[in-house]
């Protein structure tokens, strides 16, 4: 099955700094979301950007679907930016079940 | 749009017993899709619906685990004689069923099985 890699693992950052994460893909695929668990467990949506390039605030993600890669980028880090960060891909053949990576744990510090 | 949500949010059981969650998806929302997720890990697919139609379930999903969808609205999951590696967060998710779609998720199910 489609390989979701992500990096990485556990990120720690000084508040107002800015930090890249990124998801390596194995296969082409048809959906690609960035998520953001919080403490709670509570999965947020940031992006749904299975190609180009998405911004929101502070947050902006980047993927290159020929090159099997996703970036997200965050500026100017905040405390409440801390959690769990989560790529998921579904596969171009029907299924629409998400594949998730096993996330980069973020901690930012005041 | 109040979002998907789940019950109950925690759940405690001793081994053995049976236990029912339930998923109320984003209204107009055409699939439904459940995940387990164990401390450290991501999220890991169980099953999907399209509308109430059952259509792929992954191996994780013993027998002893049963999904319905009645109706094409709520979504249920049973557990039966629920073991200790039961124990994780179940989460539900919805989306419109296009070719390409965002999945929502809801706040989880927390099951601790003793």
């Amino acid at each position: 099955g489609i390989q979701v890699e992500q990096s990485p693992p556990d990120l720690i950052l000084q508040e107002g700094a800015n930090s890249t994460l990124r998801c390596n893909f194995s296969d082409s695929v048809n959906n690609l979301q960035w998520f953001h668990q919080n403490p709670w467990g509570q999965l947020i949506n940031l992006f749904y950007i299975p190609s180009g390039t998405k911004q929101n605030g502070r947050l902006s993600a980047t993927t290159v679907a020929t090159e099997r890669y996703s970036l997200l980028y965050i500026s100017s880090s905040q405390t409440t930016d801390s959690g769990v960060y989560f790529c998921a891909v579904d596969r171009m053949d029907s299924s629409y079940k998400l594949i998730f990576g096993s996330g980069t744990r973020l901690l930012v510090r005041p | 749009d109040t979002g998907v949500s789940q019950n109950p949010r925690h759940k405690i059981t001793k081994r053995g017993q049976n236990v029912t969650f339930r998923c109320d998806p984003i209204s107009e929302h055409n699939r439904l899709y459940w995940y387990r997720q164990t401390l450290g890990q991501g999220p890991e697919f169980l099953t999907y619906f399209q509308n109430e139609a059952q259509l792929e379930k992954s191996r994780l999903l013993s027998d002893r685990f049963s999904a319905e969808r009645p109706k094409g609205s709520f979504s249920t999951l049973e557990i039966q004689r629920t073991e200790q590696g039961d124990s994780a967060m179940y989460l539900c998710a919805s989306s419109f069923g296009q070719e390409t779609d965002t999945q929502y998720f809801g706040p989880g199910t927390r099951l601790t099985v003793l």
